[in-house]
């Protein structure tokens, strides 16, 4: 049972580049999140979608969109990305009312 | 609004010693309260979860009891060991089970 698998793992990026994070969970959870990682600020919501066909703004929307593709996957756009915007990014999903699981997550970093 | 607080690190303990980790919450309600570990170089996985006044969670030799007079969910463990060294989050998920507030994280270190 794979759980919840992000891809990349790893990433470079320039300023101004975009790219998109990929996320998949396979244990048929309504809810998906991602969450950035930042030392000293613990994790921040960036989006989350309640269930297939729906997302809502977290905390730290700015400069991100999401695709909620289908119920097992959403993905996570960069569109124009900054140095502000070097971070882990996890991705978790959940059934409602029950804890999260998380992916292993994707380093990212913007030059 | 919600939130969750928990002690700041680094904690550097020898094996054997006892772990308290403190977290206080901030909600309307009662949420639910977890317990997340975080290994070097992986995501989140929950260590152990409470979810009405007076539960306590274990799991690995860990506890923690939801206490609501004092808002609080402390993380104990009375024998660490080396493979415990990791980092620690507080969490509260809110009623309606959509919306999670993490502390900032406390980074265990045991050594032998």
């Amino acid at each position: 049972n794979a759980g919840v698998t992000q891809t990349p793992k790893f990433q470079v990026l320039k300023t101004g580049q975009s790219m998109t994070l990929q996320c998949a969970q396979d244990m048929n959870h309504n809810s998906m999140y991602w969450y950035r990682q930042d030392p000293g600020m613990g994790l921040r919501l960036i989006y989350y979608s309640a269930s297939e066909g729906t997302t809502d703004k977290g905390e730290v929307p700015n400069g991100y969109n999401v695709s909620r593709l289908n119920k097992r996957e959403f993905s996570l756009r960069l569109e124009s990305a900054a140095p502000s915007q070097t971070s882990v990014y996890f991705c978790a999903s959940n059934r409602s009312n029950s804890p999260l699981h998380f992916g292993n997550g994707t380093r990212l970093t913007v030059t | 609004g919600d939130s969750v607080t928990q002690m700041e690190g680094p904690v550097t303990l020898s094996e054997e010693a006892f772990l308290t980790i403190n977290c206080t919450y901030t909600a309307t309600g009662y949420p639910s309260l977890f317990w997340y570990v975080q290994y070097p170089g992986e995501g989140l996985q929950l260590l152990l979860k409470a979810t009405k006044a007076d539960d306590k969670g274990s799991n690995k030799g860990f506890e923690a009891t939801y206490r609501k007079e004092t808002t609080s969910f402390h993380l104990e463990k009375g024998s660490v060991q080396v493979s415990d060294s990791a980092v620690y989050f507080c969490a509260q998920a809110s009623n309606t089970g959509n919306q999670f507030y993490f502390g900032t994280g406390t980074s265990l270190t045991v050594i032998p």
